[in-house]
């Protein structure tokens, strides 16, 4: 059974850095895309940007390009998503989620996203 | 491409049948994904390609349309069906998510 484990809840304070993981488990072979997905609270889901697990081929979505950083390390089926300098409008919860297809120049469908992690709750306040 | 969901809140007796409509901004032929979000947890895909259940997905759920025009039915709703559902579009590299419908038991 395909899971994502996803890192515990922060709490941070504005401008402060944070990473964050989803880790992937029960799938053999990195080919896959994990995308990562905002949701501000009481609000719905936004996504963020998506990078290819066995080569971190990486797009963002243009509310979010230059304001996060999506990472991966393959040998370890991890995908992590880090902010430089937290706001405290980052306050929501963020989930990652996998995909098998996409691609990233647009000329082809991708696929839903079949499988979510729990979610990581991330808070910034002074 | 924009994703519009209606209505964004309902609210129906058990055993009601449930309808619900998604609108995108331009033709994503039958690239389209519904979402169940119950709350406190993380979103579940309910359906792939317009119409087709994803395993163990009850078959009250049903999905139909295409081109720009879906709607997600539940034929007879039950408490544990409430939830927010999402429709997303996955047709080019721009996956939109609708602003959700969130379902309550009256």
């Amino acid at each position: 059974e395909v899971q994502l484990v996803q890192s515990g809840a922060e709490v941070k304070k504005p401008g402060e850095s944070l990473k964050i993981s989803c880790q992937v488990s029960g799938y053999r072979f990195p080919k896959y895309w994990i995308a990562w997905v905002r949701q501000l609270p009481g609000k719905g889901l936004e996504w963020m940007g998506i990078i290819y697990l066995d080569d971190s081929d990486t797009k963002y979505t243009p509310p979010f390009q230059g304001q996060v950083l999506i990472s991966a390390d393959k040998s370890i089926r991890t995908t992590y998503l880090q902010w430089g300098s937290l706001k405290a409008s980052d306050t929501a919860m963020y989930y990652c989620a996998k995909l098998t297809y996409f691609d990233i120049t647009g000329q082809s469908a991708a696929s839903p996203f079949d499988t979510w992690g729990q979610g990581t709750m991330v808070t910034v306040s002074s | 491409i924009q994703m519009t969901q209606s209505p964004s809140s309902l609210s129906a007796s058990v055993g009601d049948r449930v309808t619900i409509s998604c609108r995108a901004g331009q033709d994503v032929s039958n690239y389209l994904a519904w979402y169940q979000q119950k709350p406190g947890k993380a979103p579940k895909l309910l359906i792939s390609f317009t119409s087709n259940l994803q395993s163990g997905v009850p078959s009250r759920f049903s999905g139909s349309g295409s081109g720009t025009d879906f709607t997600l039915t539940i034929s007879s709703l039950q408490p544990e069906d409430v939830a927010t559902y999402y429709c997303q579009n996955y047709d080019s590299a721009l996956l939109a998510f609708g602003g959700g419908t969130k379902v309550e038991i009256k």
